[in-house]
C-alpha cells in the first residue's frame, strides 16, 4: 500500500469556525508533512514531523495547529481563519532515512474560508 | 539556501513527439537528491524519477529520463513518445542528502501541455 489518503476531499469554513484536516498513511514512514500549495504554484512546506513529534514549523501562523496522534496519523487544526488561507492543504509521508527518501503526496483538501 | 528554477512556466508538446523540461539549481552541498514530481489536473503529486547526485549515471523510468549535469548544476526532464496523460504540472525538487526528513525546495513548476 503506498497510498496517503486525505479527508475531506473539500472544506467550506467560516472565519470563526474550527475544523480539522486528516492524513492517514499505512507505509510506516516515520515522517509526515504538511503543505500548503496555492492555484499554480509550488508547494510551501507549514510543518514536518519525524518520529512523531514536531521537527519543523516553517513560521506558520497560529491558527494552524499540527498533531500527530501516532506514526499514521497527521492532522491539521484550523481556527479562526482568514479568506487567504484558501489553498490546497496537502499531506506527504516519507521514510525517514538517508536512502529511502521519497515523498509521497495525498491528494489533499481544497479548502475555501468564507 | 538552496533553490531551483524552472525557467519555462508552459510548455507544449505534440503527441508522440519528446519534449524536454528544463530545471536548474544552486547549491554549496555536494551530496544531495534530486526529484522530478507531476501533478495532473486531479492534482495528486506524484514522483516520476529521481537522481541521486552521486550517481554519474542518467536516471531513467520507462519513457522519462534525465540529464544530469552535475558541474553545470541542470536536471532536465525528457518526456519521449508523449501521451495525453503525461499533460501536468512538473515540479522539479531539489533535498539535502541529510535524513529523510529534510525539506525539499521545489522549482515554480512548468505547465505540460499535450496536443493531440
Amino acid at each position: 500500500d503506498t497510498e496517503v489518503t486525505q479527508t475531506p476531499k473539500h472544506l467550506v469554513m467560516g472565519m470563526t469556525n474550527k475544523k480539522s484536516l486528516k492524513c492517514e498513511q499505512h507505509m510506516g514512514h516515520r515522517a509526515m508533512y504538511w503543505y500548503k500549495q496555492k492555484a499554480k504554484k509550488p508547494p510551501e512546506l507549514m510543518f514536518v514531523y519525524s518520529y512523531e513529534k514536531l521537527s519543523i514549523n516553517e513560521s506558520v501562523p497560529s491558527r494552524f495547529s499540527p498533531e500527530c496522534p501516532n506514526s499514521s496519523l497527521l492532522n491539521l487544526h484550523l481556527h479562526a481563519l482568514q479568506p487567504e488561507d484558501s489553498a490546497l492543504y496537502l499531506c506527504a509521508s516519507s521514510q525517514d532515512s538517508e536512502h529511502r527518501d521519497e515523498q509521497y503526496f495525498g491528494p489533499g483538501t481544497r479548502l475555501t474560508v468564507t | 539556501a538552496q533553490t531551483v528554477t524552472q525557467s519555462q512556466p508552459e510548455m507544449s508538446v505534440q503527441e508522440a513527439e519528446t519534449v524536454t523540461l528544463s530545471c536548474t539549481y544552486d547549491t554549496s552541498e555536494s551530496d544531495y537528491y534530486l526529484f522530478w514530481y507531476k501533478q495532473p489536473p486531479s492534482r495528486q503529486m506524484i514522483l516520476v524519477i529521481r537522481q541521486e547526485a552521486y550517481k554519474q549515471q542518467n536516471a531513467t523510468e520507462n519513457r522519462f529520463s534525465v540529464n544530469f549535469q552535475k558541474a553545470a548544476k541542470s536536471f532536465s526532464l525528457k518526456i519521449s513518445d508523449s501521451q495525453l496523460g503525461d499533460a501536468a504540472m512538473y515540479f522539479c525538487a531539489y533535498r539535502n542528502h541529510y535524513s529523510g526528513n529534510t525539506p525539499l525546495v521545489f522549482g515554480k513548476g512548468t505547465r505540460l501541455s499535450v496536443i493531440a
